[in-house]
């Protein structure tokens, strides 16, 4: 069964910085890409980075480009996001979601939560 | 960045009725369209693949159709644990996005 656990979420302030895990089980994480999608409170869904499975193709959302950075490690089969210069905007679930082919997400995880506040 | 409306973004039906929501692109996306159903307090579960095709384990009840702009997800005879939200997604073009989602009530 393919699993998904995402950790590292909390309250930051404005202008901090968050790293967010996400450990997989259950597939071989190796040959697949992994994305980011987030869903700020009420809201819907927003696709915010991927990273191919050798991390050689990488991609953000215009909303994060420079301030986020997408990293996995393959031996640990996890999959990481720094996340620096944090805005109030950037307040969100953070769900990681495999990549079944060309963004297609098959799975997800239960998310973790993200507050940007003062 | 291709955007996608939903509709209606919430409706309410009783349990064995017909229910169809609609999404369409502001662009032709072919066949690329992905339906999730969302449930309170979970990450998304994957319903629906290239506008038409159903996941492996994904009831039956559930079907898409559509191509080009305009994309219709239809269940055929709606059950409780359907209560959800689903979300329509488009993969033919960075970035991929989504509805804004449709709620669906008992």
């Amino acid at each position: 069964e393919v699993q998904l656990v995402e950790s590292g979420g909390g309250l930051v302030q404005p202008g901090g910085s968050l790293r967010l895990s996400c450990a997989a089980s259950g597939f071989t994480f190796s040959g697949y890409g992994m994305n980011w999608v987030r869903q700020a409170p009420g809201k819907g869904l927003e696709w915010v980075s991927y990273s191919s499975s050798d991390s050689g193709t990488i991609h953000y959302a215009d909303s994060v480009k420079g301030r986020f950075t997408i990293s996995r490690d393959n031996a640990k089969n996890s999959l990481y996001l720094q996340m620096n210069s944090l805005r109030a905007e950037d307040t969100a679930v953070y769900y990681c979601a495999r990549d079944s082919h060309n963004w297609v997400f098959d799975s997800w995880g239960q998310g973790t939560l993200v507050t940007v506040s003062s | 960045d291709i955007q996608m409306t939903q509709s209606p973004s919430s409706l309410s039906a009783s349990v064995g009725d017909r229910v169809t929501i609609t999404c369409q692109a502001s662009q032709d996306i072919g066949y690329y369209l992905n339906w999730y159903q969302q449930k309170p307090g979970k990450g998304p579960k994957f319903l629906i693949y290239d506008a038409s095709n159903l996941e492996t384990g994904a009831p039956s009840r559930f079907s898409g159709s559509g191509s080009g702009t305009a994309f219709t997800f239809t269940i055929s005879s709606l059950q409780p644990e359907d209560v959800a939200t689903y979300y329509c997604q488009q993969y033919d073009a960075l970035p991929p996005t989504f509805g804004q989602g449709t709620r669906l009530e008992i």
